[in-house]
């Protein structure tokens, strides 16, 4: 069954510096979001992004959050300048039919 | 957006009960979503129901669209069964997101 793979599973960066989470969704599926989960909370929609554009943004996705998708098939997450509070799982999911499939998460460490 | 609240917030069985997970909507959804996060953090997708029931194996889930919840079933439940469960729906089909509940975190002892 095809499937959502994000990598890395667990980067580990300093406060300030920039960070890239990556993502493959399924192929032929159109809309991706970014998803957050911070450590025992439940999981906050981030940027909705369809046709090469943000369709959607929630007020957590300020200006050191963007979302790119550079070729046919990956899609990234890029924070500039991370902060301690931006330490969570970051989730990637695609949309078929109604139905989000999500990958396995990246978890994010800022020290 | 809906708001999606979820019940029991915490559950703890011996090895071979059952249990009922609930997930209580404000709106009507086009989409509810069933996951399971496991002790690694992944998300596994249990049930896609906007309405009716359907099973899994020892799994099953009952949406009643019309009352605004769903149940999740869970039978002779097993230690890997523990994790938090989450519900998750949206309104309209399309580029909208997925609101999630806070989760139902189970245990299961064996």
């Amino acid at each position: 069954e095809p499937e959502v793979t994000q990598t890395p599973s667990h980067q580990v960066t300093q406060m300030g510096q920039e960070v890239i989470l990556r993502c493959v969704p399924i192929s032929n599926h159109l809309y991706f979001y970014w998803y957050r989960q911070i450590l025992g909370q439940k999981v906050e929609f981030l940027v909705s992004f369809y046709n090469n554009e943000i369709s959607e943004k929630s007020e957590i996705f300020d200006d050191q959050f963007s979302v790119e998708r550079p070729d046919g098939s990956n899609f990234t997450l890029k924070i500039r300048s991370t902060k301690l509070e931006d330490s969570a799982m970051y989730f990637c999911a695609s949309v078929d039919r109604g139905i989000q499939y999500f990958g396995a998460g990246t978890r994010l460490s800022v020290l | 957006g809906i708001q999606v609240e979820q019940s029991p917030p915490d559950l703890i069985l011996q090895e071979g009960a059952n249990s009922t997970l609930r997930c209580n909507f404000s709106d009507s959804v086009n989409n509810l979503q069933w996951f399971h996060q496991n002790p690694w953090g992944q998300l596994i997708n249990l049930f896609y129901i906007p309405s009716g029931t359907k099973q899994n194996g020892r799994l099953s889930a009952t949406t009643v669209a019309t009352e605004r919840y769903s149940l999740l079933y869970i039978s002779s439940s097993q230690t890997t069964d523990s994790g938090v469960y989450f519900c998750a729906g949206l309104t309209n089909f399309g580029n909208e997101k997925l609101t999630f509940g806070t989760g139902t975190r189970l245990t299961i002892i064996p």
